[in-house]
């Protein structure tokens, strides 16, 4: 069995201010970790993905979170928010890898302010 | 074709209303997934196809729920005799393999009236 946590579901940053998005996951095995993010009438789109090695994964436009097993975390963090960031981000967690697995959290709903 | 292809982007249905949706995956890839994203709710699993077949169809929440996939490319939602509870986004996605990377559509909004 496997479930997400993310915790808030609202977030509001100051652009250039630090972005911190909490993910906690379970998972009874080794798990694979995901960031999506989904624009307004977009699809989503994968940021990064955690499946073995590094536990700091790099993605796209500057975001990056860290495998944390000792916190069960994936939190998803990006040093300065830009506008375009506003966007609503879901942690994914996966036991086998596969996308047929994938349990999503709730979401949660970036708003960058001025 | 570029990317996954949902038509139509949205859809307002009569309650009991049977309504189809439709999933275009990019070229090539043999597994297909269809997810809902409900209000306050996050992304749920419904189906999962690898080529033609449904190995899991454990997320459908019921039997008014039924898809389908052809020639190894398209693939429907229906839902039939529509209620207030079916009103989401429904997403789908295709990856290479079942363990491939999933793109995802743009979802098609339904709205239950």
């Amino acid at each position: 069995a496997q479930s997400v946590t993310q915790l808030g579901s609202h977030v509001s940053v100051s652009e250039g201010a630090l972005v911190l998005l909490r993910c906690n996951y379970s998972s009874s095995v080794p798990p694979y970790l995901f960031w999506y993010v989904q624009y307004p009438n977009q699809g989503l789109q994968l940021l990064l993905k955690y499946t073995t090695g590094a536990t700091l994964v790099k993605g796209i436009n500057g975001f990056e979170a860290e495998f944390k097993k000792s916190e069960t975390s994936f939190h998803l963090t990006k040093p300065s928010a830009h506008m375009s960031d506003a966007a609503e981000y879901f942690c994914a967690v996966s036991a086998g890898g596969s996308a047929r697995q994938l349990t999503f959290g709730s979401g949660t709903q970036l708003t960058v302010l001025p | 074709g570029a990317g996954v292809s949902q038509s139509p982007s949205n859809k307002v249905t009569e309650k009991g209303k049977d309504v189809e949706l439709r999933c275009d995956p990019i070229s090539g890839h043999t597994a297909l997934y269809w997810y809902r994203q409900s209000l306050g709710q996050g992304l749920e699993f419904l189906i999962y196809f690898q080529g033609n077949s449904a190995p899991d169809k454990s997320g459908l929440p019921s039997d008014r729920f039924s898809a389908e996939r052809t020639g190894g490319s398209v693939s429907t939602l229906t839902i039939q005799r529509t209620q207030q509870e079916d009103s989401a986004v429904y997403l789908c996605a295709s990856s290479l393999g079942g363990q491939g990377r999933a793109f995802f559509g743009q979802g098609t909004r339904l709205t239950v009236v």
